[in-house]
């Protein structure tokens, strides 16, 4: 398997552009999260699906992030407008529940989209 | 005052030394215990996983939960300088459907 795979890996942008970041989970993980990983605030989760619904979009910071999954094996994650304080590392995750004692918690994670936001 | 603490390093020490990584958190229903390794322009990978309190051993690594101390450790010993990475510690309670909560990381070199 290919593992999570993301593009694009990186990307720069303006100020007030769109940016739509894509991913393709593992197949057969029924799972998926996206996370920011920045110095000052880490790894945050910023939602998760399950079965491609959305459970839990507690951490996405505001209005202008949404994410969606319109099948098993694609999801996006999509900021309008940008803002510089959006720039961070973006990884996408997948898990299967069902994989062993803890197949839940062992998320695979993608290689990760850096954006950067001027 | 954050979930999960984790001193972010760097921590530089010579290869063949032990290596201990630490972190506290302050929700007494965690009861699942990760930690993640991550290089560098990669994703986290799960390294280590424990249930509860007690020790775990995998190979040259340790994973220790003291939940009465509400602290974590991941030992490695005769480390390498390919186990130069950022170590992540993670954790979430009893419920499966609850959110990992991921502490900030602390970054390893060792030295060869």
């Amino acid at each position: 398997d290919a593992g999570v795979i993301q593009s694009p890996r990186h990307e720069v942008t303006e100020m007030g552009q769109e940016v739509t970041l894509r991913c393709k989970p593992i197949s057969g993980h029924n799972s998926l999260f996206w996370y920011r990983q920045t110095m000052m605030r880490g790894l945050e989760l910023l939602i998760y699906f399950n079965n491609n619904v959305p459970i839990d979009d507690s951490g996405m910071p505001e209005d202008r992030f949404s994410a969606k999954m319109p099948n098993a094996s694609f999801s996006t994650l999509k900021i309008q407008p940008s803002e510089p304080r959006d720039s961070a590392v973006y990884f996408c995750a997948s898990s299967d529940p069902g994989q062993g004692r803890h197949g839940g918690d062992t998320q695979y994670f993608g290689p990760g989209t850096r954006l950067t936001v001027l | 005052q954050k979930e999960v603490e984790q001193d972010p390093g760097p921590l530089s020490v010579p290869e063949g030394a032990i290596v201990s990584l630490n972190c506290t958190y302050s929700n007494s229903a965690f009861q699942y215990f990760m930690w993640y390794r991550q290089y560098s322009r990669k994703g986290p990978e799960l390294l280590m996983y424990t249930y509860s309190s007690g020790n775990k051993e995998d190979g040259r690594f340790t994973a220790q939960v003291d939940k009465s101390s509400k602290y974590i450790s991941l030992f490695i010993r005769d480390s390498q300088p390919s186990d130069s990475a950022t170590y992540l510690c993670a954790m979430r309670p009893y419920s499966s459907a609850s959110k990992i909560i991921f502490g900030s990381g602390t970054r390893l070199s060792i030295r060869p």
